[in-house]
């Protein structure tokens, strides 16, 4: 399984940029990165994927490096509902077995 | 709402007895996935079925089986409980596989085992 670093937590104000590192050097060349985020009591809440290129939907942004080893998850203005565990995990594939791999996330503290 | 239902929401129960845990995934999603997440472990894949087919499998115990009805409905049985299978247990759903999509999980089953 491929593995991810993230930092254990992360604090942020309201209305403020946040980026969330995420160091995944030994992710394949075909595998897509995912983050996902997950609120107290709830499943994991699809945040953005990419492959190569930077993405962006209307819950964040996703800048990948060119070799692909690290990405960063950007939430452009943090509201209280953004405080989560975002997770970073690649999408491996390897002969029909496909899988997301969650690692330990990183805890994001949101204050007013 | 994700669209994918996980039944029982809470079930309590003691060592050495047998539950099985139900989803629905979205309606017209083809692949489904079991994951375990315990306080000391995170989450952690078990097992994916891609229209009942199983299609790749994590560290699922034997202990623990799966399986995937026409209806694309998804079970998720656990026999010989032990107090460490005390856990939520997600279910998601998936239109596709090959990574390029999302994957919708459902609000979890809290197994706890006494």
């Amino acid at each position: 399984d491929a593995k991810t670093t993230q930092p254990n937590s992360m604090e942020s104000n309201e209305e403020e940029p946040v980026h969330l590192p995420c160091n995944h050097s030994t992710i394949s060349g075909t595998d897509y990165i995912h983050w996902y985020r997950q609120l107290p009591s709830q499943g994991p809440e699809y945040v953005i994927h990419g492959l190569t290129s930077n993405v962006n939907n209307r819950m964040a942004s996703l800048a990948i490096a060119e070799d692909r080893k690290s990405s960063t998850l950007i939430l452009h203005r943090a509201t209280l509902r953004d405080a989560a565990v975002y997770y970073c995990t690649p999408w491996e594939a390897q002969g029909g077995s496909e899988k997301l791999v969650f690692g330990k996330g990183t805890k994001l503290t949101v204050n007013p | 709402d994700s669209g994918v239902t996980q039944t029982p929401k809470h079930l309590i129960t003691a060592t050495g007895q047998r539950v099985t845990l139900r989803c629905s995934p979205r309606s017209g999603d083809l692949s489904v996935y079991w994951y375990q997440q315990s306080l000391d472990q995170g989450l952690q894949f078990l097992i994916q079925y891609y229209n009942g087919e199983e299609r790749a499998k994590g560290n699922i115990l034997e202990r623990f089986s799966a399986q995937q009805f026409p209806d694309l409905h998804s079970e998720l049985n656990l026999s010989s409980l032990e107090l460490g299978d005390s856990a939520l247990y997600f279910c998601a759903s998936s239109p596709r596989t090959s990574g390029r999509g999302e994957l919708f999980f459902g609000e979890g089953s809290r197994l706890t085992v006494l």
